[in-house]
């Protein structure tokens, strides 16, 4: 089955500046590939997505990366804010007999301070 | 809030006993899932079902059992042959759309505990 690992699982950044949580997966069918922010208490939610066929995708201070050959995918978060503090999971997910099989990281535990 | 609901927030279970948590979409939406959330473990898959009447075991199913009667609802019950029950559990749905895979909605979560 598929395995994603992902690390740190705890980074502490100052505000301002950059943070990146890496992953990588071992299932090259694998083809969609998702993070979540999941905030303490709360349901994780989408914040960024990547498809199989693109190799970067950006949003405002959000940027995902993917490489398919070495199968890995990053988050690169830019200008972190203390809203940004949360837990982030990134997940691959493949087509396994009609449905979407979805295997998520451990989660890396983001710290912004001010 | 994605309209996807779970209950109860919190569940209280004694040892031996058969729990059942409720989980609710009407996002039209044909894939469900559930999840199991513990300290350092990430999200780990439970059961997921495509379709009315038909669902498939995911990673960790052993003392967990599930159903699909209708499309808006996929109830979880946690047995008493789940050796280590107290955790996070997550409900989440999505659809498809021309055969591409997309976000998962998640629910607000119940936390259960085996005093």
């Amino acid at each position: 089955g598929e395995n994603v690992e992902q690390h740190p699982s705890t980074l502490s950044v100052q505000e301002g500046d950059s943070a990146v949580i890496k992953c990588t997966y071992s299932d090259s069918a694998s083809n969609y590939f998702p993070w979540y922010k999941q905030e303490l208490g709360k349901r994780p939610q989408l914040i960024i997505d990547i498809r199989s066929n693109v190799g970067e995708k950006k949003d405002q201070r959000i940027a995902v990366t993917l490489n398919k050959t070495a199968k890995h995918f990053s988050l690169h978060i830019t200008e972190t804010q203390p809203e940004d503090s949360a837990v982030y999971f990134c997940a691959a997910s493949r087509n396994s007999g009609g449905y979407q099989k979805v295997t998520f990281g451990i989660g890396t535990k983001l710290q912004v301070i001010p | 809030d994605g309209g996807i609901t779970q209950s109860p927030k919190y569940l209280f279970r004694k040892e031996g006993q058969n729990v059942t948590l409720s989980c609710e979409q009407n996002l039209n939406h044909d894939a469900m899932y559930w999840y199991r959330q513990d300290p350092g473990q990430g999200l780990r898959l439970i059961y997921y079902s495509q379709i009315v009447n038909d669902f498939q075991k995911g990673d960790i199913a052993e003392g967990y059992s599930v159903s699909r009667e209708k499309k808006e609802s996929f109830p979880l019950t946690v047995t008493s042959a789940q050796k280590n029950p107290t955790a996070f559990y997550l409900c989440a749905s999505s659809n498809h759309r021309g055969g591409a895979y997309n976000e998962q909605f998640f629910g607000p979560g119940t936390r259960l505990t085996v005093l």
